[in-house]
């Protein structure tokens, strides 16, 4: 079973720029979701679809963050503009369900952003 | 506010020694416990632990889950220094829409 796929790997940006991230899923994994991981913490939520609609967003700071998952697939996590605090590996992840139960969440290799 | 609390936040070992780490949690609408280990990449999942008494393990490692105490151990055996990670645990619930509420991890270093 092919994971899930993230690019770029890594990227550097300097701040007040614009970012974007892809995401691939699990083939036949209808819930996605974004987390952000800061050094020395765990991952953080920022947001999660169920196919192609929002289920929570609720800690993604919009004003600058926006995602997309337009056909239940792949997604789209962009940052504009960024800032220094943005700084982090971003987790894209997948399951069959948004229950988790015997269904827990497989994650990709994540993108390091290094803004400066 | 829901929070997942993971202890110790480090662990220096050497090759053999047994390990215990701790996660305790106060999430809203509790589903299950997952936990996780990440290496320099992505985490990859361990357990999940929805019964509260019932340990599950995988080879070396082994997890149970204490509903009353709101708490779970992760048991490391016969550690080896590709167990070298840190551990994460999450929390499934939480008074929104169901996601994970992860702890900061325990940085388990495994010296030969």
């Amino acid at each position: 079973e092919a994971g899930v796929a993230q690019s770029p790997r890594y990227k550097i940006i300097e701040k007040r720029q614009s970012v974007a991230f892809w995401c691939n899923p699990i083939s036949g994994h209808a819930t996605l979701y974004w987390y952000q991981q800061i050094l020395g913490q765990g991952p953080k939520l920022l947001i999660q679809f169920q196919n192609n609609g929002v289920v929570d967003d609720s800690q993604l700071p919009k004003d600058r963050f926006s995602a997309e998952r337009l056909k239940g697939v792949d997604s789209t996590l962009k940052i504009q503009p960024a800032k220094l605090e943005d700084s982090a590996v971003y987790l894209c992840a997948s399951s069959l369900d948004t229950r988790g139960y015997n269904s827990p969440l497989h994650f990709g290799n994540g993108t390091r952003l290094t803004v400066t | 506010e829901d929070k997942v609390v993971q202890s110790p936040l480090s662990l220096v070992v050497h090759e053999g020694d047994t390990v215990t780490l701790n996660c305790s949690y106060e999430v809203t609408n509790f589903r299950s416990l997952l936990w996780y280990k990440q290496e320099k990449k992505a985490p990859t999942f361990l357990f999940m632990l929805t019964s509260s008494g019932i340990e599950k393990k995988s080879g070396r490692l082994s997890s149970i889950l204490d509903k009353k105490e709101l708490s779970s151990i992760l048991n490391i055996t016969a550690t080896q220094t590709g167990d070298s990670a840190i551990y994460l645990c999450a929390v499934e619930g939480g008074s929104g829409p169901l996601g994970l509420i992860f702890g900061k991890g325990t940085k388990l270093s495994v010296k030969p």
